[in-house]
């Protein structure tokens, strides 16, 4: 497709369910990036990845959040379970090149996760 | 660490009028500077964008300048539109740290 495709766009999960967001960035761009952004705030920087190669993932909030890109391409970003200050709205990014920052990100319209 | 203020919305504003939306950081390094838009139902996109001191990114009529001195990256545009109505968010990039730091967001809101 034309933009980074994220889905589902909604999702509500009971307190205690995993959850697997997917993430189709834009064809050929190297860079990776999943945010999450709370109601009312900016988006926070949870991981990054170069290609396959998960290079960043000092914002991930504990262990039960985990993301992968295995070859490359489609990311998924998981979260074990479930609890309800999860909820918001989650971004992924892609940019053409490594490094990201000198060139422009584009962002998908984001994958809305209500714990309930 | 990185942090980023920005002017608390929503700001309402006529049709013409002149918007700033003010942003302030701190930075460990020497930062990259954003702006972001997000209007309804659509994903985050760039507006601009200023790399150096005394850069000033421009684009669809608005304007930031980077100032270093003040550590500041004040988001202007002369007339506003209602196409205008949206949630403007700051950020910033260090060295080449691979993520933005971004700010809380205002809400535009332009009526005729």
């Amino acid at each position: 497709g034309a933009g980074v495709s994220q889905s589902p766009r909604y999702k509500v999960a009971k307190r205690g369910q995993d959850v697997a967001l997917r993430c189709d960035p834009i064809s050929g761009h190297v860079s990776l990036f999943w945010y999450q952004q709370a109601l009312g705030q900016g988006p926070e920087f949870l991981t990054y990845f170069q290609n396959e190669a998960q290079l960043d993932k000092s914002g991930l909030p504990s262990d039960r959040f985990f993301a992968e890109r295995p070859e490359g391409s489609v990311s998924t970003l998981k979260i074990q379970r479930t609890q309800q200050e999860d909820s918001a709205v989650y971004l992924c990014a892609s940019s053409l090149i490594a490094g990201g920052w000198n060139t422009e990100a584009f962002f998908g319209q984001g994958t809305r996760l209500t714990v309930v | 660490g990185n942090s980023v203020t920005q002017m608390e919305g929503p700001v309402t504003l006529s049709e013409e009028a002149f918007l700033t939306i003010n942003c302030t950081y701190t930075a460990t390094g020497y930062p990259s500077l954003f702006w972001y838009v997000q209007y309804p139902g659509e994903g985050l996109q760039l507006l601009l964008k200023a790399t150096k001191a005394d850069d000033k990114g421009s684009n669809k009529g608005f304007e930031a300048t980077y100032r270093k001195e003040t550590t500041s990256f004040h988001l202007e545009k002369g007339s506003v539109q209602v196409s205008d109505s949206a949630v403007y968010f700051c950020a910033i990039a260090t060295g080449t740290a691979s993520k933005l730091t971004f700010g809380t967001g205002t809400r535009l809101q332009v009526t005729l």
